[in-house]
């Protein structure tokens, strides 16, 4: 069974910080990769997606991840969080059609808050 | 266009109660997903609805648990007999799909579900 580890559970930053979230999974085949976001009081959002090509993956707001298949890795950053930015992240994964379909996995989340 | 919507918004319910939540997915959208997000537990995926296949009903919790489709468009989540560790918000996603291709996932607000 696929697992997604999220490293870091409470992130807080000061605007303009730079960020990094950590985000692991554990299966080995082919993966499409997610990043979701969970503004306060909203749904989940998409931020960024990888399935295949360029590892480098940019995404809306200024996000991007890069995927690296030896480390099992797809670490999101963003170069100068803004308030704004305060959400809950969601790290997800799933095995597409030859690793058990488009189910999502999620990691358990981290919590950012950006301070003024 | 809409997105993904979902009743009701909150439901309070006492313990050995059923419940039925209701999803529309976004029109056009052949695939279905319902998970689940609680304290505990983070994001869970419960079942996936997949055009005319049978569903993968592989992360239903317990028998209580069961979900329909109607007229590929249209879901409703039922709880039999209700818990307190079923308090949770019950998410709904939807999504293209197509042989051989991947496409993202398109969350509802959720039903915040609680029982007492």
């Amino acid at each position: 069974a696929q697992s997604v580890s999220q490293h870091n559970h409470h992130v807080i930053l000061s605007e303009a910080a730079s960020l990094e979230l950590g985000c692991n999974y554990s299966y080995g085949g082919t993966v499409n990769l997610f990043w979701y976001v969970q503004y306060p009081g909203q749904h989940l959002q998409l931020l960024l997606k990888y399935f295949s090509g360029d590892p480098l993956v940019k995404g809306i707001k200024g996000f991007e991840a890069e995927f690296i298949k030896s480390k099992f890795s797809f670490n999101l950053r963003k170069p100068s969080v803004q308030w704004s930015d305060t959400a809950e992240y969601f790290c997800a994964v799933n095995g597409g059609l030859t690793g058990g379909g488009n189910k999502l996995t999620f990691g358990t989340g981290t919590q950012l808050k950006v301070e003024l | 266009g809409a997105g993904v919507s979902q009743s009701p918004s909150n439901k309070v319910t006492e313990k050995g109660k059923d419940v039925e939540l209701r999803c529309d997915p976004i029109s056009g959208h052949t695939a279905l997903y319902w998970y689940r997000q609680s304290l505990g537990q983070g994001l869970e995926f419960l079942i996936y609805f997949q055009g005319n296949s049978a569903p993968d009903k592989s992360g239903l919790p317990s028998d209580r648990f069961s979900a329909e489709r109607t007229g590929g468009s249209v879901s409703t989540l039922t709880i039999q007999r209700t818990q307190q560790e079923d308090s949770a918000v019950y998410l709904c996603a939807s999504s293209l799909e197509g042989r051989g291709m991947v496409y993202e996932q398109y969350f509802g607000p959720g039903t915040r579900l609680t029982v007492t």
